[in-house]
């Protein structure tokens, strides 16, 4: 069945950059788009972006434009997120989208674990 | 930038009926989709384009959107429903994923 699995936890000091992944199985990679979506402690789902592995397209929040960039290879996709300040502790999660093409509408079927990183000095 | 406005929390009694909403403005002309979020677990899908269930979701739970407002609804809540709700949505013209502020489901 669909599945993804992210990488473990991760602790940074501010200012450094953090890369966190996701290896997808159970369908065809590059057939659906992957979104990234972070969670701060006790704080509602954010959205940060999404990339299409088929062909590589990405589209970012404008709150992360500049800092974030996601990118894929193989069955894997990647979150890297820099100039990491406090405030972006929180727990990352990997997200595939379904989407009817037909009918207009999507939604996130599948979730990976998530990943917490921590940012403190 | 697109909003979603959702109370902070609900509280239900067991076997009784919960009803969660969802604002944003023309909310009714996008396609809208609900998760759950039990404590220390990722998100799981539960309604989708307003109010389809996903297979393996109970038939109580439901979805509607018209208007400004979309609605989760949970009938005969049980206590594994207690947990935090979100609604989603996609803004066209700015092409942004937007989630709610999220619910808190209390099953008294």
């Amino acid at each position: 069945q669909v599945h993804f699995v992210q990488s473990g936890a991760e602790v940074k000091k501010p200012g450094a950059s953090v890369k966190v992944s996701c290896k997808a199985s159970g369908y065809t990679f590059n057939n659906y788009a992957i979104h990234w979506v972070r969670q701060a402690p006790g704080q509602r789902l954010e959205w940060m972006g999404w990339i299409y592995p088929g062909n590589g397209n990405t589209k970012y929040s404008q709150k992360f434009q500049g800092r974030v960039t996601i990118t894929t290879d193989t069955s894997t996709a990647y979150m890297e997120l820099s100039s990491l300040r406090s405030e972006d502790t929180a727990v990352y999660y990997c997200a595939r989208e379904e989407r009817n093409y037909e009918e207009g509408g999507f939604w996130f079927d599948v979730w990976g674990q998530g990943t917490l990183v921590t940012v403190s000095s | 930038s697109y909003e979603l406005t959702q109370p902070p929390s609900v509280s239900v009694s067991p076997g009784q009926t919960a009803s969660i909403t969802c604002s944003g403005d023309k909310l009714g002309d996008k396609y809208v989709c609900w998760y759950q979020q039990r404590p220390d677990q990722s998100p799981v899908l539960v309604i989708y384009q307003d109010s389809r269930r996903p297979s393996g979701i109970p038939e109580r739970f439901s979805g509607s959107n018209s208007g400004n407002t979309a609605t989760l609804t949970i009938s005969g809540t049980q206590a594994l429903d207690e947990a935090d709700y979100y609604c989603q949505a996609w803004d066209s013209t700015t092409d942004i994923y937007v989630f709610g502020t999220g619910t808190k489901v209390t099953v008294l």
